[in-house]
């Protein structure tokens, strides 16, 4: 199985920053790497799939990095609608999730 | 428009079972291959499986085999999952959700709203 790890489990920044959020793979997963946002009481959302292609109707601030087994998702100029938990998930084989980000207001 | 619409919550006691449902529509059912996952209060998401739409194959997780079994019906365009002998540690939210492509592995584009059951005696 391959094991998803993102860090930091928490990370508290300032709207209207930017936040870096980070997922690593215990092998390589190529490029088959999606992010996904979560709200509290809500579905999660696919961001991006392709490591690096964001979904239909994600604004331009949400971008995605990385290859192989090191990646990360960049949100700039941080909304107040931003704040949540963001998951990476690799589709390489089979399907295996991060344990997430909360990512806070400071 | 595209949309997963499942079935209500569930409370259900220990050693019982369980039968989710997932209505599809805004496009073809058959095209597209249906996954399962789950999150324990105030926890990660957990892949519990996959069906095929089309032609009603399935691959389940490890920790799931034995005690967990999708279905579909074409007519309707419902995808079910049905766990059983329940414990506690199932309480969680379940989630059914669409796999974008069927080449290859893909992420999942469209979620269901999420289905809480309960286990409890």
């Amino acid at each position: 199985e391959i094991v998803m790890t993102q860090s930091p489990a928490t990370l508290s920044v300032s709207p209207g920053e930017r936040a870096t959020l980070s997922c690593r793979a215990s092998q390589s997963v190529n490029t088959n790497l999606a992010w996904y946002q979560q709200k509290p009481g809500q579905a999660p959302r696919l961001l991006i799939y392709g490591a690096s292609t964001r979904a239909s109707g994600i604004p331009a601030r949400f971008s995605g990095g990385g290859s192989g087994t090191e990646f990360t998702l960049t949100i700039n100029s941080l909304q107040s609608e931003d704040f949540a938990v963001y998951y990476c998930q690799q589709y390489r084989k089979v399907y295996t999730f991060g344990q997430g980000t909360k990512l806070e207001i400071k | 428009q595209v949309q997963l619409v499942q079935s209500g919550a569930e409370v259900k006691k220990p050693g019982a079972s369980v039968k989710v449902s997932c209505k599809a529509s805004g496009y073809s059912f058959s095209s597209y291959y249906i996954h399962w996952v789950r999150q324990a209060p105030g926890q990660g998401l957990e892949w519990m499986g996959i069906i095929k739409s089309g032609g009603g194959s399935t691959s389940y997780a490890q920790q799931f085999l034995g005690r967990v079994t999708m279905t579909r019906d074409t007519s309707t365009s419902t995808v079910y999952m049905e766990l059983s002998s329940l414990r506690s540690e199932d309480t969680a939210v379940y989630y059914c959700a669409r796999e974008m492509a069927t080449v290859t592995l893909d992420a999942f584009d469209v979620w269901g709203q999420g289905t809480m059951v309960t286990v409890s005696s």
